[in-house]
């Protein structure tokens, strides 16, 4: 399979425990991106890199979230002392930026998630 | 106001019916446009991108308004597979930004 993957798919934690996630993008996409989804909701941008540098944060990411691309390839996104607040849904999504036809494209595929459950 | 709205729906509609969405955006400066497809617990998957001129992919049309700012999605004669959530997607390019704004969704069910 060459579609996006994270690990774990699920993860129930306590309050106050850190969590981390994995995301392998597609090989050839240069960037990655996180997302959060709560029910009910469309994804909500948390962050991207392309290849190994982080270029924009939401303000939704506090500071007990951080991410790390370090090599440009795979990802991790860590929530230092989760609240209940964080249980959703955590998407990781890729793409090849570039052009084609004068047309520049974004068309960015995800991964089938981690769910968060915090108790 | 949302950055990209979508009545939430649901659509019920019988089998073979045509259906049509529609997604208003706020930002003027937006570039790229999409609709993804999520189904029930799982990731969203793109449908089709969104262009100037319209365009179509088997019963699925989609097109564009930037005057209005809006954009529509058409299915035609559904099918029970088509029962999904229908996410509209904004790309917005105004400070350079490179992540997708997302609608909430509309959901349709599809009934035999």
């Amino acid at each position: 399979d060459t579609g996006v993957s994270q690990d774990p798919r699920h993860k129930i934690t306590k309050r106050g425990q850190n969590v981390t996630f994995r995301c392998d993008p597609i090989s050839e996409h240069n960037r990655l991106y996180w997302y959060r989804q709560t029910l009910g909701q469309g994804p909500e941008f948390l962050t991207y890199f392309q290849n190994e540098a982080q270029l924009e944060k939401s303000r939704l990411l506090s500071d007990r979230f951080s991410a790390e691309r370090p090599k440009g390839s795979f990802s991790t996104l860590e929530i230092q002392r989760t609240e209940q607040g964080d249980s959703a849904m955590y998407l990781c999504a890729s793409s090849l930026h570039g052009t084609t036809s004068g047309r520049s494209y974004n068309e960015q595929f995800f991964g089938p998630g981690t769910r968060l459950t915090v108790l | 106001r949302k950055e990209v709205e979508q009545d939430p729906g649901p659509f019920n509609v019988p089998e073979g019916a045509t259906v049509a969405f529609n997604c208003t955006y706020s930002n003027s400066a937006s570039q790229s446009f999409f609709w993804y497809r999520q189904d029930c617990r799982k990731e969203p998957k793109l449908l089709m991108s969104v262009y100037s001129s319209g365009n179509e992919d088997g019963r699925f049309t989609a097109q564009l308004n930037r005057a209005s700012q809006y954009i529509s999605l058409l299915i035609r004669d559904s099918k029970l597979s088509d029962s999904a959530t229908y996410l509209c997607v904004v790309n917005p390019r105004d400070t350079g930004r490179r992540a997708l704004t997302f609608g909430s969704g509309t959901r349709l069910q599809v009934q035999p």
